[in-house]
């Protein structure tokens, strides 16, 4: 299997711009997980999603965050507008029965910057 | 927040020594993972120990489990300069799927 999928791998944006990051899962996999890393933070959980179905998006920073799920190999992470704090590095991960007893498998993951 | 802190936050040692790396934690958990991050790359799963257990061996990699303490350490022996990277403890609690992470140690092997 080729992993978890991401792109774009880097993304230089300016501030106000519509930025969509993608992933693809690794196939059967059916929890998804968004998670944002930067240096003063850490990794955050963003949002995760069990068979295409939002279950916890506590995490999303504000509503100018949206994820979608249309279908078991596709998830889009979407910022509208977007503004500088934004930049970190985003990345998807997947597994196959949440985070309870199997680990997660991570994309590379996709470097945001908003200037 | 962030559930784990790892200890130290960098750490440097000469290929062939042992590494140490520790993690505390604050609530129960069900099990505690670590994984490894190397420059530019996303997280890679290294080991799970589940809370029920005590110590948990991988390769060159063992896992310490203290519940009453609180507290995880990971032990990398015989290093090799291929095992920098950063390692992040994560926790999983309750009855949530939340993994929550630590900012992780930053580990340098030096040849």
């Amino acid at each position: 299997d080729a992993g978890v999928i991401q792109s774009p791998r880097h993304e230089v944006t300016e501030m106000g711009q519509e930025v969509t990051l993608r992933c693809k899962p690794i196939s059967g996999h059916d929890y998804l997980f968004w998670y944002r890393q930067t240096m003063m933070r850490g990794l955050e959980l963003l949002i995760y999603f069990n068979n295409n179905v939002p279950i916890d998006d506590s995490g999303m920073p504000e509503d100018r965050f949206s994820a979608k799920m249309p279908n078991a190999s596709f998830s889009t992470l979407k910022i509208q507008p977007s503004e500088p704090r934004d930049s970190a590095v985003y990345f998807c991960a997947s597994n196959d029965s949440g985070t309870g007893n199997s680990p997660l498998h991570f994309g590379n993951g996709t470097r945001l910057t908003v200037t | 927040s962030q559930q784990g802190e790892e200890d130290p936050q960098a750490l440097s040692i000469q290929e062939g020594e042992n590494a140490t790396m520790n993690c505390s934690y604050k609530t129960s958990i069900n099990n505690l993972q670590w994984y490894r991050q190397n420059s530019g790359r996303g997280l890679v799963h290294l080991i799970l120990i589940r809370s029920n257990e005590r110590e948990k061996h991988s390769g060159r990699l063992r896992v310490t489990l203290d519940t009453s303490k609180k507290s995880s350490s990971l032990l990398i022996t015989a290093s090799r300069a291929a095992d920098t990277a950063s390692y992040f403890c994560a926790t999983v609690g309750g009855s949530n799927y939340k993994l929550t992470f630590g900012k992780g140690t930053l580990l340098t092997v030096n040849p």
